[in-house]
């Protein structure tokens, strides 16, 4: 079975600097792996997701997370944050031709003024 | 397309109840998903059809849940009887193949339940 490690419930992290949000995941298998957002009061978006090829992935709103499979590792990165990225995070990974999700337990970024 | 509709959005009844939640998913999606989240415990998959049927429903909590999709535009989860642990927001999603590995899964807005 698949499941998702994120040590970090709530992150607090001042409008334009970095953040790093971690996720590790764990498998016997190979794996599709992704990240959520999930603004208030709203359902979950994708934000980016690795299938294969490069091992960096980028999402359109200046998110990136690497796929480390030594370190068995997804994080998610942003060099400079901003207030509209207030939401709560969720890596997720899915074993490769299944079709059902495994969601670690979401990562609260709040970003100060 | 509107994307995934549910509804209620917000459901508050009493225990014992019967709740009756509703997933539109989107249009030429051949899979549906239905997830709880709770603080406790996080997202959790509860069932999951594909092409109206039921493909894993090891999620379920208990007999007090059932789900169907009597058709490929409509799902319902119903809780019978309900109970204050119940309390979550339920959230459907759907997907189609794409053909690229891996079949991308859009969210409802979810349905935020209350059992006092």
């Amino acid at each position: 079975a698949q499941s998702v490690t994120q040590l970090d419930s709530q992150v607090p992290v001042f409008e334009e600097a970095p953040v790093e949000l971690r996720c590790n995941y764990s498998s016997s298998v190979s794996v599709y792996l992704f990240w959520y957002v999930q603004y208030p009061n709203q359902g979950l978006q994708l934000l980016l997701k690795y299938l294969s090829g490069s091992t960096l992935v980028e999402s359109i709103n200046g998110f990136e997370a690497e796929f480390n499979k030594s370190q068995t590792s997804f994080h998610l990165r942003k060099p400079s944050v901003h207030i509209s990225d207030t939401a709560e995070y969720f890596c997720a990974v899915i074993r490769t031709g299944a079709n059902n999700l495994f969601f670690g337990t979401g990562t609260r970024l709040t970003v100060i003024p | 397309d509107a994307g995934v509709i549910q509804s209620p959005r917000h459901e508050v009844t009493e225990m014992g109840q019967e709740v009756t939640l509703r997933c539109k998913p989107i249009s030429g999606h051949n899979s549906l998903f239905w997830y709880r989240q709770t603080m406790m415990r996080g997202l959790e998959l509860l069932i999951y059809f594909n092409n109206n049927v039921p493909i894993d429903d090891s999620g379920m909590p208990e007999d007090r849940f059932s789900a169907k999709m009597p058709n490929a535009s409509f799902s319902t989860l119903k809780i019978q009887p309900s109970e204050p642990r119940d309390s979550a927001v339920y959230f459907c999603a759907s997907s189609s193949p794409s053909g690229g590995g891996y079949n991308e899964q859009f969210f409802g807005p979810g349905t935020r339940l209350t059992v006092l």
